[in-house]
């Protein structure tokens, strides 16, 4: 089945940039998603890149994407404190049925320090 | 624009119970997904709506089960509760059937006792 896999922390120290990563399973996957949850909240969209796409940017985020490894990446530059979130990493997972949603990863836990 | 809102925020049952979330989607949009985010396990995709009808479903059990409503708003019930049940519930919405960009709400926290 589909597989999506993420560290479950990292930790950088305020201005620094944050490289989160996430590698998946489904080589169909047309459009991969950096999701962001704050405590208490629900998800909210980041950013997303389709797959034909290496790289995005987007204001202090940058995904980059290498297909032929089934690695996405998400850097924040100049992490602020406000980014202290868990970040998720999706695919769209598709089965014999059609298309079955998003799959997660276990998330990231982004930790600034001072 | 009011985004993807969800009642209620909290809700607590206890085993064998039944719960009932809501979810409204954004204006305009057709398909609702409901997302299962229990500790320790990530979010995990439940069912997704369409126009009205059940597209799709992930791995649960039939007691879990929902519908769409001819205003594209949604309704997950989840029948004989029991403690696992305990978890996030996530709703997400989505202009067209096409998996292009899913918007979530905050989430209905279930806890069962």
């Amino acid at each position: 089945g589909e597989d999506v896999e993420q560290s479950l922390f990292l930790s950088v120290r305020e201005g620094d940039s944050s490289v989160i990563n996430c590698t998946y399973t489904d080589s169909s996957s047309t459009y991969l998603y950096w999701y962001k949850q704050e405590p208490g909240a629900g998800l909210q969209l980041l950013t997303y890149i389709f797959s034909n796409m290496d790289m995005k940017q987007d204001q202090r985020l940058t995904v980059l994407l290498n297909k032929k490894d089934k690695h996405l990446s998400l850097r924040i530059a100049d992490t602020q404190t406000g980014d202290s979130a868990i970040y998720f990493c999706a695919e769209i997972s598709y089965s014999g049925g059609g298309a079955d949603g998003l799959t997660f990863g276990k998330g990231t836990h982004l930790i600034i320090q001072p | 624009e009011a985004g993807v809102t969800q009642s209620p925020t909290h809700l607590i049952k206890t085993r064998g119970q039944q719960a009932t979330l809501r979810c409204s989607p954004i204006s305009g949009h057709t398909s609702v997904y409901w997302y299962q985010q229990a500790l320790g396990l990530g979010l995990q995709f439940l069912l997704w709506y369409d126009e009205g009808e059940e597209r799709n479903r992930g791995n649960f059990p039939p007691r879990f089960s929902g519908r769409q409503f001819p205003n594209y708003s949604s309704e997950l019930n989840v029948n004989a509760l029991e403690l696992e049940d305990s978890a996030l519930y996530l709703c997400a919405s989505e202009a067209g059937a096409l998996l292009e960009t899913q918007y979530f709400g905050p989430g209905t926290r279930l806890l069962v006792l």
